[in-house]
């Protein structure tokens, strides 16, 4: 699966849009992008994925560009609980390929 | 919302005894998953299973570890003989047949090995 690279950390003011990027220049064509997120020492949640196209749903929009080498994940009003660990995660779309946790990027929301 | 349940959510264990994790993935998935995080640690994969046999296990999954799936609803992660390293969050996950859906994870087993 190809490595992705995020910023270590990032803060954003609630209720403003959190922008996190995630570069995987070498991304293949079969390899979808996908997003979990880690609150606390909770599991990981699932946010969004997709593999060309710009994605939206009740949670967040993915951003893909057209060349794939990066994405963004954007979470529209940021909440205090959205403070979090958001993992970018590269994986071919084979049904039982396991999810490679990076360091992901963390979050945090302020007042 | 279906959801992965895990049990116990805290288990502390002396080291050499074994431990069992218990999962109850969601129930009309086929792939099945186990993950370790040691605290302050990125989250390890360990083994997925399909149809009744591991599909893949990583360096980490040595022969002290060993997945079941007993009765078609359960999904356990044996530890033999617990060492102090062992102590982390275990989580479960599961999911569907779509080439690109999404896992579902548990909330976790806390695992203290002293």
């Amino acid at each position: 699966d190809a490595k992705t690279t995020q910023p270590t950390s990032m803060d954003c003011a609630e209720g403003r849009a959190a922008n996190l990027p995630c570069n995987h220049s070498t991304i293949s064509g079969n390899e979808y992008v996908y997003w979990y997120r880690q609150i606390h020492s909770q599991g990981p949640q699932y946010i969004i994925h997709g593999l060309k196209n710009n994605e939206t749903n009740e949670m967040a929009s993915l951003i893909i560009t057209e060349d794939r080498k990066s994405s963004t994940l954007i979470l529209p009003h940021a909440t205090l609980r959205d403070t979090a660990v958001y993992y970018c995660i590269v994986r071919v779309g084979a049904a039982g390929n396991k999810l490679t946790f990076g360091g992901g990027t963390r979050v945090l929301v302020k007042p | 919302e279906p959801e992965v349940t895990q049990t116990p959510s805290h288990q502390v264990t002396q080291m050499g005894q074994e431990v069992i994790l218990r999962c109850v993935p969601i129930s009309n998935h086929l792939y099945f998953y186990w993950y370790r995080q040691i605290l302050g640690q990125k989250v390890e994969f360990l083994v997925s299973f399909y149809n009744n046999e591991i599909s893949e296990k990583s360096e980490i999954f040595d022969d002290q570890f060993s997945v079941e799936r007993p009765d078609g609803s359960n999904f356990t992660l044996k530890i033999r003989s617990t060492k102090l390293e062992d102590s982390a969050m275990y989580f479960c996950a599961s999911r569907g047949d779509s080439d690109s859906g999404g896992y579902t994870f548990g909330s976790g087993t806390r695992l203290t090995v002293v």
